[in-house]
């Protein structure tokens, strides 16, 4: 099936500093990816649409200056959460779709535990 | 808009028991239907589909039928296992979406020995 991978699977930062995340689909191209946020025991939370080429759109409430997605090749799409704060603090999960003749289904990526202190 | 809705959890089962866990769906045009899986710590896989009516998903043990006159999805194991213990998610993608998907709130596995 395919892959998608994320990195770092965790990190721990401190307030102020800008935290960077990848995604990257391994076996498939996917011109769309998508970014959620997951608060413990809850459901996802999507944060952003990224396109590949083009900007991302933002689901309502989320900030785009704090959360910058940038989507620069058909494999990787990348999350900076800058000026990091503790209410920050999450798991982030991305996910890439999988869109062919036969087929349009996301896969996920393993997540990343964001702890700011 | 289009919106999922899951049987509340948790659910506890011993091991080899039966499982059901409900799931109805509202949407406009044609979705497909998913069910994932979340372990501990981890994101979701992938554990079934449906793309349209009457459809059955299937995989490790699991199955779930795209019901359309009920608008549901429900999953079933015949014999659960402690290594099914994990959260399931139903979604659905809309034909309208754009890709996006709208999850089920997710319902709470555990299985004992």
């Amino acid at each position: 099936g395919a892959v998608v991978s994320q990195h770092p699977s965790r990190v721990i930062c401190k307030s102020g500093t800008s935290v960077k995340i990848e995604c990257r689909s391994l076996d498939f191209q996917a011109t769309t990816m998508f970014w959620y946020r997951q608060f413990p025991k809850k459901s996802l939370m999507l944060m952003a649409t990224s396109n590949e080429g083009s900007k991302a759109t933002y689901e309502q409430g989320v900030e785009k200056d704090k959360f910058l997605i940038n989507h620069a090749s058909l494999t990787l799409s990348t999350l900076t959460v800058t000026s990091a704060h503790p209410e920050d603090s999450s798991f982030y999960i991305c996910s890439a779709r999988d869109r062919g003749r036969y087929t349009d289904t996301q896969y996920f990526g393993p997540g990343t535990r964001l702890t700011v202190l | 808009g289009d919106s999922v809705t899951q049987m509340e959890g948790p659910v506890t089962l011993s091991e080899e028991a039966f499982l059901t866990i409900n799931c109805t769906y509202t949407a406009t045009g044609y979705p497909s239907l998913f069910w994932y899986v979340q372990y501990p710590g981890e994101g979701l896989q992938l554990l079934l589909k449906a793309t349209k009516a009457d459809d059955k998903g299937s995989n490790k043990g699991f199955e779930a039928t795209y019901r359309k006159e009920t608008t549901s999805f429900h999953l079933e194991k015949g014999s659960v296992q402690v290594s099914d213990s994990a959260v399931y998610f139903c979604a659905l993608h809309g034909g309208t979406s754009y890709g996006k998907l709208t999850f089920g709130q997710g319902t709470i596995l555990t299985v004992h020995p």
